[in-house]
């Protein structure tokens, strides 16, 4: 099963605009990691953010974290074309296990 | 650190022979995880070990598949009498097993059931 749904399923945008997608969970996290996945390829590890951390950066990235609304989002600013690639968000099931569960996924184009 | 190894990359196997894939995890990580992915869809959580031991097994892993670490160094996951319906990018990562790390993935086993 999927406890995270990406928003939106696919997503195509012009080289230099940011892209932002939406990532939604089911039950209490204590981290929430965004992943990113060249196709055909392995997942690599974006960044992590805490439940007890609204935001957090790291180059072009910005991560933003509602434990409220269950909610995060992941803006890339000034996308390029090596962006492209499907982005997940994974959530952490229970405490001790490092179990993450993986969302469906938004697949990003940046078009030059 | 030279990164988490898969092998083989892809398999082609006829309905009902058995399968086997490697992972050579980082070697400080105490923590493997096995997911497989489908086509459009997100990885899905397989099984995984904390050292040799295996901790948690998903209920999508029928009694077809089995997974072993060893040692606690490789793990090889078994697909035995495999169904077309186990087509599917296998994955697998390792970590630390600390809350502030993620996952490091390798390049993932591609197996194609005919």
């Amino acid at each position: 099963s999927q406890q995270g749904e990406e928003d939106p399923q696919a997503l195509s945008i012009q080289e230099g605009e940011n892209a932002t997608m939406n990532c939604s969970y089911k039950t209490s996290i204590n981290n929430l990691q965004w992943y990113r996945q060249n196709s055909g390829r392995g997942l690599v590890h974006l960044i992590l953010i805490r439940s007890n951390e609204r935001e957090k950066h790291s180059g072009r990235l910005r991560v933003t974290l509602d434990t409220s609304k269950k909610s995060s989002s992941l803006l890339i600013t000034a996308s390029r074309a090596a962006d492209t690639a499907s982005y997940f968000c994974a959530t952490d099931v229970k405490s001790g296990t490092y179990k993450y569960i993986f969302g469906t996924g938004t697949r990003l184009k940046v078009l030059a | 650190d030279t990164g988490v190894s898969q092998n083989p990359r892809h398999k082609i196997t006829k309905r009902g022979q058995n399968v086997t894939f490697r992972c050579d995890p980082i070697s400080e990580h105490n923590r493997l995880y096995w997911y497989r992915q489908t086509l459009g869809q997100g990885p899905e959580f397989l099984t995984y070990f904390q050292n040799e031991a295996q901790l948690e097994k998903s209920r999508l892993l029928s009694d077809r598949f089995s997974a072993e670490r060893p040692k606690g160094s490789f793990s090889t996951l078994e697909i035995q009498r495999t169904e077309q319906g186990d087509s599917a990018m296998y994955l697998c990562a390792s970590s630390r097993g600390q809350a502030d790390y993620g996952y490091t993935f390798g390049s993932g086993t591609r197996l194609t059931v005919v």
